[in-house]
């Protein structure tokens, strides 16, 4: 196990609405990561969160936006839904942004859009 | 575009065998690699890192190797074990802030038969 924990598990969701991801970093981390895993793929950079603050950012739309709270917890909100939306979406959690710090993944949350 | 890619998809192997899993790079600045596990229904594993100032390095039962005169990744786990089937992903990271994320391949189904 990491440490690193997501809610809610399982989501479904339809075309249009929106919807918050959770993610708990492990302890002693400050840096969270998130990524989109598509059925057969490799997981996707979404964005990268260090100390409260966006420090990275990947290719996908601004409807993707995230918060990090002082405890360094992390949310990931999708607006406007689309069916491409439905994947895996995945937390690493880290500590500092040194490129060789190894990040660590939770479980993921499986969202569906219908 | 640049990638992390897999040889091969699929790879079967026999319990106690060794398993060879093979990546390619391709964008020269990358400078460090990750190896992750990934098992139905969980969040990807690390399982080992190399920075590309090595050539190899050794785990418990895995050893990464690195070219980089032809980009070209591998990991080798020794005596395979049916708790060694899942999906394997090598990871590129270039660099911390936006080029921080990790770039992943697709990935490679590993089978252990018993």
């Amino acid at each position: 196990e990491t440490g690193v924990t997501q809610s809610p598990t399982h989501l479904i969701k339809t075309r249009g609405q929106q919807v918050t991801l959770r993610c708990s970093s492990q302890s002693g981390h400050n840096t969270v990561s998130w990524y989109q895993q598509a059925l057969g793929q490799g997981p996707q950079f979404i964005f990268q969160y260090y100390r409260e603050e966006e420090n990275g950012r990947g290719n996908f739309p601004p409807r993707f936006s995230g918060l990090q709270f002082p405890n360094y917890s992390s949310e990931l909100n999708v607006n406007a839904l689309e069916l491409d939306d439905s994947a895996l979406y995945l937390c690493a959690s880290s500590f500092g942004v040194q490129y060789q710090e190894t990040q660590y993944f939770g479980p993921g949350t499986r969202l569906l859009v219908l | 575009g640049e990638s992390v890619g897999l040889h091969l998809p699929t790879l079967s192997v026999q319990e106690g065998d060794n398993s060879i899993i093979n990546c390619a790079y391709s964008n020269s600045a990358s400078d460090y690699f990750i190896w992750y596990k990934q098992e139905s229904g969980k969040g990807p594993q690390f399982i080992i890192d190399i920075r590309s100032n090595m050539d190899k390095r050794q785990g418990q039962r895995v050893t990464v190797l690195l070219n980089k005169t032809v980009k070209h990744l591998s990991l080798q786990i020794a005596a395979t074990q049916p708790g060694d089937s899942a999906v394997y992903f090598c990871a590129e990271r270039r660099g911390w802030g936006s080029q921080g994320n990790l770039i992943f391949g697709k990935g490679t189904k590993l089978s252990v038969k018993p």
